[in-house]
Order: structure tokens, then sequence, then C-alpha cells
């Protein structure tokens, strides 16, 4: 199974501000999912990160709240922008593996105070 | 629209008790449907189930699809406290939306000793 990276575990911002979420996987995977998971809530598809092109946002999600790097086949990031209370979720990548659709990373865990 | 529902939202057993969860679907295209537990942050992998009517077991844990009538169950005996977690069922599909997972809304196991 691919083994990834999730960096910050978890972190407690300011309205107002950005956090840059990383996510490292130890082999190259054509596609990455960042997903978000609220309080009490289930999962929901963020936008797909493919390397070298624009990710691909789901409904109810944009650009620029949500900006999304893919510099190479191991790497990308996830940035919650101008964060409000309402951004205080999990958020998770994930990838596909040899014997599951999607593997997960450790998750983010962020409160905005 | 994708859509899956799983049933109970929650449920309180005791240890050595039986449990089955429930997980329904509408999805174009299906590919596979998966199920994880998650205990604090990141859901871990369970079963992938692609065939109809092929039950999949790890150990306490089963499970087994339905093509035709669109539903799976997640079938755990002999419970434990370690058991309790809420456990989530999301299927994904092919053709322009491969490798994207649409998750229901998950079941709360609690087992009490």
């Amino acid at each position: 199974s691919a083994v990834i990276s999730q960096k910050p575990s978890r972190d407690i911002c300011q309205r107002g501000t950005s956090l840059t979420i990383q996510c490292q996987v130890d082999s190259q995977v054509t596609m990455m999912f960042w997903y978000r998971q609220q309080p009490g809530q289930s999962l929901t598809l963020i936008a797909t990160a493919n390397q070298g092109s624009e990710a691909t946002y789901e409904s109810g999600f944009v650009i620029d709240k949500f900006p999304i790097s893919r510099p190479n086949l191991t790497f990308s990031t996830l940035t919650v922008s101008n964060m409000s209370p309402e951004d205080s979720s999990i958020y998770l990548c994930s990838v596909r593996g040899a014997q599951t659709e999607a593997f997960f990373g450790q998750g983010t865990r962020l409160t905005v105070v | 629209e994708d859509k899956v529902v799983q049933s109970p939202l929650s449920l309180v057993v005791h240890e050595g008790d039986t449990v089955t969860l429930n997980c329904s679907y509408e999805v174009t295209n299906f590919r596979s449907l998966l199920w994880y537990k998650q205990e604090k942050k990141a859901p871990t992998f369970l079963f992938m189930l692609t065939s109809s009517g092929i039950e999949k077991k790890s150990g306490r844990l089963s499970s087994i699809l339905d093509k035709k009538e669109l539903f799976s169950i997640l079938n755990i005996t002999a419970t434990q406290t370690g058991d309790s977690a809420i456990y989530l069922c999301a299927v994904n599909a092919g053709g322009t939306s491969y490798g994207k997972l649409t998750f229901g809304q998950g079941t709360i196991l609690t087992v009490h000793p």
C-alpha cells in the first residue's frame, strides 16, 4: 500500500487567514484527491488534482477558496483561504492503491477561531 | 447525482453481539463499493467489492454486494470494544467520475463491555 504523509496533523487558525496542507506519497500516482469532513458529517470530495493540469473541483467548491497545487507525481497541496469557522473540518488527501480505490493520509484537523 | 445511504445511522451493542450494517446506492457507471472504518481522522480500508454475491472476509468482518438490488452489507461477529468506530460505505463510479468516491453518512457503532 502507498504511504501517505499529510501535514500538519492539526492546526488552530484565526479567521481570515489561510492554511496550506501538504500531502506526500511514497510512489508516483496520477491522481490525488482532496476530501473534507465537517463535524458530524461524512466525507465530501473537494477536488481531483492531476499533475500538469489544473485541479477539477466538485460542485460547491471553487479554486479561489481552495487552491490546489500538484507540482509532481508524488506531492500536492491544498490551501484553505480566508478561513471562517465554517471551514473547521478534517481535510484528507487520498490516492488509489493496489487493492483499493482510495487510500487516505492521516488527515488534518483544522479549527478556525 | 450519485447517492449512497447507510443504515442505521448509529448502533449500540454489547461485546459478543453480531451487527449488520447496510449500504444502498444509486450511481451511474458503478465500478466498486468500499467499506472503511474511521476511528480518529483517517478512514482505514476494510473491503472493496466489485462482483455480486462474492463474500469478502477478514477475521470477524465480512461483506457482500448485491448489484441487482444495489446494496451491500457489512457484518461484524463477536463484536469487541475495539470495533467502536464510524463505518463508512463509499461507491466509486467509472467513466468521467473514475477514481472519485461518493460516501454515505456513516454508521456510528458503539460496543459496550
